[in-house]
């Protein structure tokens, strides 16, 4: 089956500072998604991006869909930002995810 | 968009007990998904299920153990049956919004097997 692969798998920033989350995965796929987890566990859908780039906000992320990998850019981080990153590729009517990328920001 | 209320939030459980997780969409949905998330650990499909048939389950998950039911199409249940501590996760059930919005996930449930 498809492998997705997320790196780093942890991240600790200052307040402030900007990160870039990188995702693979090792097949077509016809959907990607990144979540932010957050301490309670619940799954907030952060962009549908299967190619191109879209920004909210202080986020933005790239699709290249042709070299098989996603990027999620978090500039001037803040504490709320802290949890986990979840990228996930739809493939077959299913959603895969990656093993995640747990991000801490200190104050 | 599809919005998903999942209940109970969160559960303390003695083993051997079983325990059925609720999922309410507040529109109509072919395919409702099934994950659980170990602690530390991403995200696993369970199973998928269509309404009006049986559940389609992944590699290592047997409906003895996670029956579903999906009486309509807006509605499904999850029980985890016979536990034990290994059972401990998240349960979440998912969605596909359609229209280029992408699965979207219920709450959680948050189960603890004791």
């Amino acid at each position: 089956g498809i492998q997705v692969e997320q790196s780093p798998p942890d991240l600790i920033l200052q307040e402030g500072a900007n990160s870039t989350l990188r995702c693979n995965f090792s097949d077509s796929v016809n959907n990607l998604q990144w979540f932010h987890q957050n301490p309670w566990g619940q799954l907030i859908n952060l962009f549908y991006i299967p190619s191109g780039t879209k920004q909210n906000g202080r986020l933005s992320a790239t699709t290249v869909a042709t070299e098989r990998y996603s990027l999620l850019y978090i500039s001037s981080s803040q504490t709320t930002d802290s949890g986990v990153y979840f990228c996930a590729v739809g493939q077959g009517g299913k959603l895969i995810f990656g093993q995640g990328t747990e991000l801490s920001v200190k104050p | 968009s599809a919005v998903i209320s999942q209940k109970p939030s969160r559960d303390i459980c003695q083993r051997g007990t079983s325990l059925t997780i609720q999922c309410q969409v507040d529109s109509q949905v072919t395919m409702m998904f099934w994950y659980r998330q170990q602690p530390g650990q991403s995200l696993t499909l369970i199973a998928t299920a269509n309404q009006g048939s049986e559940a389609t389950y992944e590699s290592g998950f047997v409906i003895d153990k996670f029956p579903i039911s999906r009486p309509n199409l807006t509605f499904s249940t999850l029980t985890v049956s016979n536990m034990s501590p290994e059972d401990s996760s998240i349960y979440l059930c998912s969605v596909d919004r359609g229209g280029g919005l992408g699965y979207t996930f219920g709450s959680g449930t948050r189960l603890t097997v004791v």
